[in-house]
C-alpha cells in the first residue's frame, strides 16, 4: 500500500498565483515525521520542512506555508504568489519509527511549472 | 566546503561491469543513506548506516554492496551492472536516523549501456 500519496502529478500555474500541493499519508504509528523536499531542474534535493506528529501547528516561511492535519492525515504545502524559480518537483516524505515496513517513504512527487 | 559530496557526477558503463560511487559528508552526522531515483523521478531508499552499522537494507539486489569505512563516508559498489540499474543515485546524511533532516548530495547519474 502506498504510504505517501501526492495525487497531483503535474501542476501548471501562472506567476503570482497561489498553489497548493497535496500530501496524504498512511501510518499506524503515533510517532512519525513528515518532510517536504524540492528538486529543481538542476537535480539536487533541497530540504524545505520537517514536522513531527506531535506538532500540528501550521508553519509559514516567507511565501511557503504548510498545513498539517492529523484528522485527515494530510500535510499540504502552499506557495503564495508563485514565481518561476518555484518550478521544480516537490516531494513529501514520511518517516515511521516503529513500522515493520520501509521506515522512510517518499511520495511520487508533484511537478510544478510556474509560467511567466 | 560542500556538505555532502559524491563522485563521480556522471558514470557511463557497459552491462556486466563493476563500478563504485563514493560519498563523503563533512557535517559530522552519524547517519548516511543511499537512494535510487528512477527515470520517473521515484525516489527510493536503498541503504542506511548509523555509526558505520547497517540499519536499513531495502530489498536491493545483492549486486549492490554499501561500505562505510568511517562515519563520514558511505560508498556504493555495484557488481555486474544491468540496464535497469540506470538511474540517479543520491547519497544523504543526517544526525539521527530517519527523524532528522537529511542533506542530500548532488547525485550520480549512472547510465548502463
Amino acid at each position: 500500500a502506498q504510504k505517501v500519496t501526492q495525487a497531483q502529478t503535474e501542476i501548471s500555474v501562472v506567476e503570482k498565483e497561489d498553489v497548493t500541493l497535496d500530501c496524504v499519508y498512511e501510518t499506524r504509528d503515533t510517532t512519525y515525521y513528515l518532510f517536504w523536499y524540492k528538486q529543481p531542474p538542476s537535480g539536487e534535493l533541497v530540504f524545505l520542512i520537517r514536522r513531527n506528529s506531535f506538532d500540528e501547528q501550521n508553519e509559514i516561511s516567507g511565501r511557503y506555508s504548510w498545513n498539517f492535519q492529523k484528522s485527515t492525515s494530510s500535510f499540504n504545502f502552499t506557495i503564495t504568489a508563485s514565481q518561476v524559480v518555484d518550478s521544480a518537483v516537490y516531494f513529501c516524505a514520511l518517516s515511521e519509527l516503529n513500522s515493520g515496513n520501509t521506515p522512510l517513504v517518499f511520495g511520487k512527487g508533484t511537478r510544478l511549472s510556474v509560467i511567466a | 566546503d560542500t556538505a555532502v559530496s559524491q563522485t563521480p557526477k556522471y558514470l557511463v558503463t557497459q552491462m556486466g561491469n563493476d563500478k563504485s560511487i563514493k560519498c563523503e559528508q563533512n557535517l559530522g552526522h552519524d547517519t548516511m543513506y543511499w537512494y535510487k531515483q528512477d527515470s520517473k523521478k521515484f525516489l527510493k531508499i536503498m541503504f542506511s548506516y548509523n555509526n558505520k552499522e547497517l540499519i536499513i537494507n531495502e530489498t536491493v539486489p545483492n549486486r549492490f554492496s554499501p561500505k562505510s569505512p568511517d562515519k563520514a563516508h558511505l560508498n556504493l559498489h555495484i557488481n555486474s551492472l544491468e540496464l535497469g540499474d540506470s538511474a540517479v543515485y543520491f547519497c544523504a546524511s543526517s544526525q539521527a536516523p530517519l527523524t532528522d533532516t537529511q542533506y542530500f548530495g548532488p547525485g550520480t547519474r549512472l547510465t548502463v549501456l
